[in-house]
């Protein structure tokens, strides 16, 4: 089936500096969706972007829709123990109501 | 409260014996879908419903069955399970096209012996 390749798969960094991952497919996508999931939880959503180019916030957290419309990352600006989970970015395929998930980044913040 | 549930949320079972995982949700979704989580492999969609009795195949459909009667059910019917059908399930609902943030529920861990 189809993958969405997203890297790095861990981070390990300090608490006030940035972080960025990414999503990478050979696929074209009609919305890209970043998920954060904590140890015994669902997925919650962070973003959700809909139109290639768009770059849309949420507090610390950006996400772009690529160009090409395969591609997407997210960016969390001075991060904070609490960010600490698992990020997963998510893409509707485009022309089906099929979605496909990445494998994750696992975050660990040292304070 | 807006919420997607899932029942039961932890199930331990034995080769061949027939289950159904049940999820509901209260926000009127007309999009619904199941996943199962594996170490390495991220989430993999199982089945999707686009509405009341339109569902289709994601990437993993073999071995389960799926049925959208009403539009806040999306029951997961393992006709046989096997243990390679060990996993995290979750489900997922979502106010379908143009509107795709999906919500998940809280997971089914499931054991298959």
């Amino acid at each position: 089936g189809q993958q969405l390749n997203q890297s790095p798969q861990s981070m390990f960094i300090q608490e006030g500096e940035d972080v960025s991952m990414n999503c990478t497919s050979s696929s074209i996508f009609n919305t890209w969706l970043w998920y954060k999931q904590e140890p015994g939880e669902g997925p919650v959503l962070l973003i959700a972007l809909y139109k290639a180019g768009e770059l849309t916030s949420n507090g610390r957290l950006t996400a772009q829709f690529g160009i090409t419309r395969k591609d997407s990352f997210l960016n969390i600006s001075a991060s904070i123990p609490s960010d600490v989970g698992i990020y997963f970015c998510a893409g509707q395929l485009r022309g089906t109501y099929k979605y496909i998930f990445g494998t994750g980044t696992r975050l660990k913040v040292l304070a | 409260e807006a919420q997607v549930t899932q029942n039961p949320r932890y199930l331990i079972t034995v080769t061949g014996k027939k289950l159904t995982v049940t999820c509901s949700q209260n926000m009127n979704h007309e999009y619904m879908s199941w996943y199962r989580q594996d170490p390495g492999l991220g989430l993999r969609q199982i089945y999707y419903s686009m509405n009341v009795e339109v569902t289709d195949k994601g990437d993993v459909p073999e071995g389960y069955k799926v049925s959208r009667k009403e539009k806040r059910n999306f029951p997961l019917i393992l006709e046989s399970p096997s243990p390679n059908q060990t996993s995290l399930y979750f489900c997922a609902s979502s106010f379908g096209t143009g509107l795709n943030e999906q919500y998940f529920g809280p997971g089914t861990r499931l054991t298959v012996t």
